[in-house]
């Protein structure tokens, strides 16, 4: 069974652009988390979706932003870039959202810079 | 709100010496604990996890106990291996009860064998 895959792998951007990053979760899962990842903040919670529904959110601001699709693809987008943007954003999948004793799969994640 | 308190590190070792490393959370409920691990340039692997107090959760040699009573999870490996050199983390899931899966994560701990 395929694993969760994450695209693009890289990203340079500048200042004020903003950015999509794309997660495809394992076959069958369902739910989608995003997490940010910061030599500064370590691991954070960004968002967690199910049924193209934003069921959890983390303490970001609202230029952060996600949605799912109906084959449970989800995106994320960055708007207004700054610096402290600059993180690895990992993509998880799981079957089930409201159960806490499932596993999350990690993808390999995306190193956005932003210069 | 629920937190994750991992040992700074990072740990270094030689190859075939023992692995201790602690791991202490804050809950209100009743949380799933995890421990991934990170090689570098990659995301984030399931080592192994445990879903109720006294199980204990086992793989590749690493194990560690859910003990409620001192509220911690600590990793352990008999004889550490190069190809263990890695960053590990302690996780815990959301309470069962609350939406969602959020992972709440500990600093991460890296460790590095030599040979």
């Amino acid at each position: 069974k395929a694993g969760v895959t994450q695209t693009p792998r890289y990203l340079i951007k500048t200042r004020g652009q903003q950015v999509t990053l794309s997660c495809s979760p394992i076959s069958g899962h369902r739910s989608v988390s995003w997490y940010q990842q910061t030599p500064g903040q370590g691991l954070q919670f960004l968002f967690e979706y199910f049924s193209e529904t934003q069921r959890n959110k983390g303490n970001f601001p609202g230029r952060f932003s996600g949605r799912q699709f109906s084959n449970s693809r989800s995106e994320m987008n960055v708007s207004t870039l700054e610096l402290g943007d600059s993180a690895l954003y990992l993509c998880a999948s799981t079957y089930s959202p409201s159960v806490s004793t499932d596993t999350q799969y990690f993808g390999p994640g995306t190193r956005l810079t932003v210069l | 709100g629920d937190s994750v308190t991992q040992m700074e590190g990072p740990v270094t070792l030689s190859e075939e010496a023992f692995l201790t490393i602690n791991c202490t959370y804050t809950a209100t409920g009743y949380p799933s604990l995890f421990w991934y691990v990170q090689y570098p340039g990659e995301g984030l692997q399931l080592l192994l996890k445990a879903t109720k107090a006294d199980d204990k959760g086992s793989n590749k040699g690493f194990e560690a106990t859910y003990r409620k009573e001192t509220t911690s999870f600590h990793l352990e490996k008999g004889s550490v291996q190069v190809s263990d050199s890695a960053v590990y983390f302690c996780a815990l899931s959301e309470s069962a009860n609350q939406a969602g899966t959020a992972l709440i994560f500990g600093k991460g701990t890296t460790l590095s064998v030599s040979s």
